[in-house]
């Protein structure tokens, strides 16, 4: 069955690092996401992307962060200067089209790990 | 907005038995769907059950099944004959425009041998 991929499982920086997550969705899907769960927390939108430019973000989402899609497999969250609050679980997610015409189930990867020092 | 609201932060059951997870939504949004997502100790995020809210009839899957009043915004899964495996964190989960989803704060649910 296919599924979403997210490297690496765990990532340790310092503060004030650039740090890429990066996801591989499930291959014919059209919607991407990325999440976060900051540890004995909900899991909170970050990004939507569809159509090679971001549908939606959140407060969270600041200049601070940027998407991109660099080829046709990968999909990265970077991060320019990692502050200690970035500490949590990133998770990926993509979707196909439902019936609606919008994207239907998303399908999470196993997320990474970042650790900020 | 749109909210999602679980109030059981933790809850417990004895292996085999049946266990009752609340989750209560807010939206003016007609067309949508609800999930409910679990999470083991590893954090993955493992989808349990899908509904889409045009469809009266409630979703099951295999063990686990909900139960969807749309009229009172609530979206309860039940887990049937529970087993260890169970044990993980239960978020439930709204969308309705394809951008996002709006998740629950979690319930701990702990299957007790």
């Amino acid at each position: 069955e296919p599924e979403v991929t997210q490297t690496p499982s765990h990532q340790v920086t310092q503060m004030g690092q650039e740090v890429i997550l990066r996801c591989v969705p499930i291959s014919n899907h059209l919607y991407f996401y990325w999440y976060r769960q900051i540890l004995g927390q909900k899991v909170e939108f970050l990004v939507s992307f569809y159509n090679n430019e971001i549908s939606e973000k959140s407060e969270i989402f600041d200049d601070q962060f940027s998407v991109e899609r660099p080829d046709g497999s990968n999909f990265t969250l970077k991060i320019r200067s990692t502050k200690l609050e970035d500490s949590a679980m990133y998770f990926c997610a993509s979707s196909e089209r439902g019936a609606w015409g919008f994207a239907d189930t998303q399908y999470f990867g196993p997320g990474t790990r970042l650790t900020v020092l | 907005a749109q909210t999602v609201t679980q109030s059981q932060p933790e809850m417990s059951v004895q292996e085999a038995e049946t266990v009752t997870l609340s989750c209560t939504y807010d939206t003016s949004e007609n067309n949508y769907y609800l999930f409910w997502y679990k999470q083991p100790p590893s954090r993955q995020m493992i989808l349990v059950i899908r509904q889409e809210a045009y469809k009266q009839q409630n979703a099951t899957e295999n063990r686990f099944s909900v139960n969807f009043q749309k009229a009172a915004k609530s979206f309860s899964l039940k887990i049937s004959d529970s087993q260890l495996g169970d044990t993980a964190m239960y978020f439930c989960a709204f969308e309705f425009s394809g951008n996002q989803f709006y998740f629950g704060t979690g319930t701990s649910l702990t299957v007790i041998p």
